[in-house]
């Protein structure tokens, strides 16, 4: 079984600030990782994925996470926040095995509010 | 191409009835699975279909159900509902089964009082 944890409830910046978004992950298996994102009343957009290669995801939105297999993280990071990324932010897993009926399961999410 | 799209967005019940939601997967899409989002427990599992068939299951009493038709349309139905089951009901689809990346419709806000 997979569980995610995501570090911070909530994470306050301001416009323009850069912004890390904590995830960490256990599992026995070899996984795909995922962010999401859902704004108010609205469902969940993929934000980007990692599936194999190169540990340095680019999604929309001008987000990026990087992949650290030794730490089980999948940080996702921005250089420079808009009041639109205002959102609550979640980090998913999946095991990697083709044809497997494996769950996706996510993490409890990050409301991240851009104040100006 | 149109999204995953989930009817009706917002319902409101009373203890003890019960509730049919729908959802339409991306075209071409033939696995839909639902979710259950609430405050206090977060994104949860219910279920996943392809070809007609439930293929997996969360951890959710009988009293929810589900079907899948032969176009991938899936309804999920709740029996004698109880307050805990007010949530945003999520649906995602994928192209297969065990596919890794799902996409979400917009929900359905249950509201049971």
């Amino acid at each position: 079984a997979q569980s995610v944890t995501q570090l911070d409830s909530q994470v306050p910046v301001f416009e323009e600030a850069p912004v890390e978004l904590r995830c960490n992950y256990s599992s026995s298996v070899s996984v795909y990782l995922f962010w999401y994102v859902q704004y108010p009343n609205q469902g969940l957009q993929l934000l980007l994925k990692y599936l194999s290669g190169s540990t340095l995801v680019k999604g929309i939105n001008g987000f990026e996470a990087e992949f650290n297999k030794s730490q089980t993280s999948f940080h996702l990071r921005k250089p420079s926040v808009h009041i639109s990324d205002t959102a609550e932010y979640f980090c998913a897993v999946k095991a990697a095995l083709r044809g497997s009926n494996y769950k996706l399961t996510f993490g409890k999410g990050t409301l991240l509010t851009v104040n100006p | 191409k149109a999204g995953v799209t989930q009817t009706p967005r917002y319902l409101i019940k009373t203890r003890g009835q019960q509730v049919t939601l729908s959802c339409s997967p991306i075209s071409g899409h033939r696995s839909v699975s639902w979710y259950q989002q609430t405050p206090g427990q977060g994104l949860q599992f219910l279920f996943e279909y392809f070809s007609e068939t439930q293929r997996n299951k969360g951890n959710f009493p009988g009293r929810f159900s589900g079907r899948q038709f032969s176009n991938s349309r899936s309804e999920m139905n709740v029996s004698t509902l109880e307050l805990g089951d007010s949530a945003l009901y999520l649906c995602a689809s994928s192209l297969i089964i065990g596919q890794e990346t799902q996409y979400f419709g917009p929900g359905t806000r249950l509201l049971v009082l």
